[in-house]
């Protein structure tokens, strides 16, 4: 079974610029979450979709976008680069949506990343 | 709220040493799950276990040991007979699930565990 991907592994931008990643998570796991890692404040919770809807976000401004297909493929853009965007981003897929009594698979396996860096 | 803490940055040993990895966890959830995650240099995060909240029974998998208990709010983690390959940084976390969704992962900083040859 193929794991989540994540589309570019790198990427170098300017500031100023906007950069989309793309995410496609493991076949027949609907929920995809995004992350931020960098050195200073560690792994940061973007946000999380479901069906095509985004169920939770975290403290980030509004440059940073998401949003979820049909096929369960997401993209995150950030628009506007700074310096500060320069970071590993995460893409998670799990297989969530079960009802609890079927016992949900909370399980989320995580992509390689994509490493943007922002001159 | 939710937190998780791993007191040890880094940690270092030689091989076939054991080694255990703290964690600590805050949260008011009686529903919840915690995790542990290995990331080695090459920065995919690699699942290691999941457990919830309603399940204290201890689990050994090979070499791998976890030590849930929710009196002291910790996960602990053990590797038995380590080995180089286990270089890497250890990450806790706990979620607490909305309705049919995981929600957000709530990361400890990591722990660097060095296995010397």
């Amino acid at each position: 079974k193929a794991g989540v991907t994540q589309t570019p592994r790198y990427l170098i931008k300017t500031r100023g610029q906007q950069v989309t990643l793309s995410c496609s998570p493991i076949s027949g796991h609907r929920s995809v979450s995004w992350y931020q890692q960098t050195p200073g404040q560690g792994l940061q919770f973007l946000f999380e979709y479901f069906s095509e809807t985004q169920r939770n976000k975290g403290n980030f401004p509004g440059r940073f976008s998401g949003r979820q297909f049909s096929n369960s493929r997401s993209e995150m853009n950030v628009s506007t680069l700074e310096l500060g965007d320069s970071a590993l981003y995460l893409c998670a897929s799990t297989r969530s949506g079960l009802a609890k009594l079927e016992g949900a698979s909370y399980e989320q396996y995580f992509g390689p990343g994509t490493r943007l860096t922002v001159t | 709220a939710q937190k998780v803490t791993q007191a040890q940055t880094e940690i270092s040993v030689v091989e076939k040493e054991d080694v255990t990895l703290d964690c600590v966890y805050e949260t008011r959830d009686t529903t919840y799950y915690l995790f542990w995650y290995k990331q080695p240099p090459s920065g995919e995060l690699v699942f290691l276990i999941r457990r919830n909240s309603f399940d204290e029974q201890n689990e050994i998998s090979g070499r791998y040991s976890w030590n849930f208990q929710k009196s002291t709010s910790s996960f602990n983690f053990t590797i038995t007979a380590s080995q180089v390959v286990d270089s890497a940084v250890y990450f806790c976390a706990l979620s607490s699930p909305r309705g049919s969704t995981l929600g957000r992962l709530y990361f400890g900083r990591g722990t660097q565990l060095t296995v010397w040859p």
